[in-house]
């Protein structure tokens, strides 16, 4: 059972929008840690994708989005492409277990 | 560029011990607080643990910690994963990640992963 919670599986069609989320509490993202958000294509090592909740780093398509609200925070991506499909993990800090904890991951599935 | 690749992974019987190595270039090994985590077949990420850039102060999550421990050689850009009293439940692929500067553990550069796997 991950700290952090995320749906196990989305879908959704190419150029649709889908939103992956991230549920937390008071002692990690609603203790105002910041989120970082992870893509990991099948085989391969993960990359981070969002930091800092919001910000992208250099090559990160605009298509890619983060927000963050009280316990919760979001993965938006805009004009899904096939390429698209992976895995995505949340990331953030629990200062009740003072470490880093990443979420269950969600599989992302381009139909 | 940048990169980390990581070796000493392989076949392990529980009890055992084994270090990983992650080999850093392209990069200031010394400017960046390193990390360490691992995926198990299947399942997700797992945040075992990280050194600060000096090597002065490590963390380490409870699950590992007692059995694991991190160390550094800036000298010669290595981060290492030194692992005691493994069990079958440490299989996994073990990656280590450098951290982004002034967000908290924010992994921008990861390694390839090296497999663990522990059996009698």
């Amino acid at each position: 059972q991950s700290i952090l919670t995320q749906p196990p599986s989305l879908s959704g069609a190419p150029g649709q929008r889908v939103t992956i989320s991230c549920a937390g509490s008071s002692s990690n993202i609603g203790a105002n840690f910041a989120v970082h958000w992870y893509r990991q294509p099948p085989g391969t090592a993960p990359k981070l994708l969002i930091y800092g909740d919001n910000n992208r780093p250099s090559g990160v398509p605009d298509r890619f989005s983060g927000s963050k609200s009280g316990t919760s925070a979001s993965l938006a991506i805009s004009g899904l492409q096939a390429e698209d499909e992976s895995d995505y993990y949340c990331q953030s800090y629990d200062n009740s277990l003072r470490a880093v904890v990443f979420g269950g991951g969600t599989k992302l599935t381009v139909l | 560029d940048v990169q980390m690749v990581e070796s000493g992974g392989g076949l392990v019987q529980p009890g055992g011990s084994l270090r990983l190595s992650c080999a850093a270039s392209g990069f200031s090994f010394s400017s960046h607080w390193m990390s360490w985590v691992r995926q198990a077949p299947g399942k997700g990420l797992e945040w075992l643990g990280n050194i600060k850039e000096d090597g002065s102060y490590k963390n380490l999550v409870d699950s590992v910690r007692g059995r694991f421990t991190i160390s550094r050689d800036n000298a010669n850009n290595l981060l290492y994963l030194h692992m005691s009293s493994v069990r079958v439940e440490d299989t996994a692929v073990y990656y280590c990640a450098r951290e982004r500067p002034g967000q908290h553990v924010a992994l921008d550069n990861w390694g390839q992963g090296t497999l663990v796997t522990v059996s009698s």
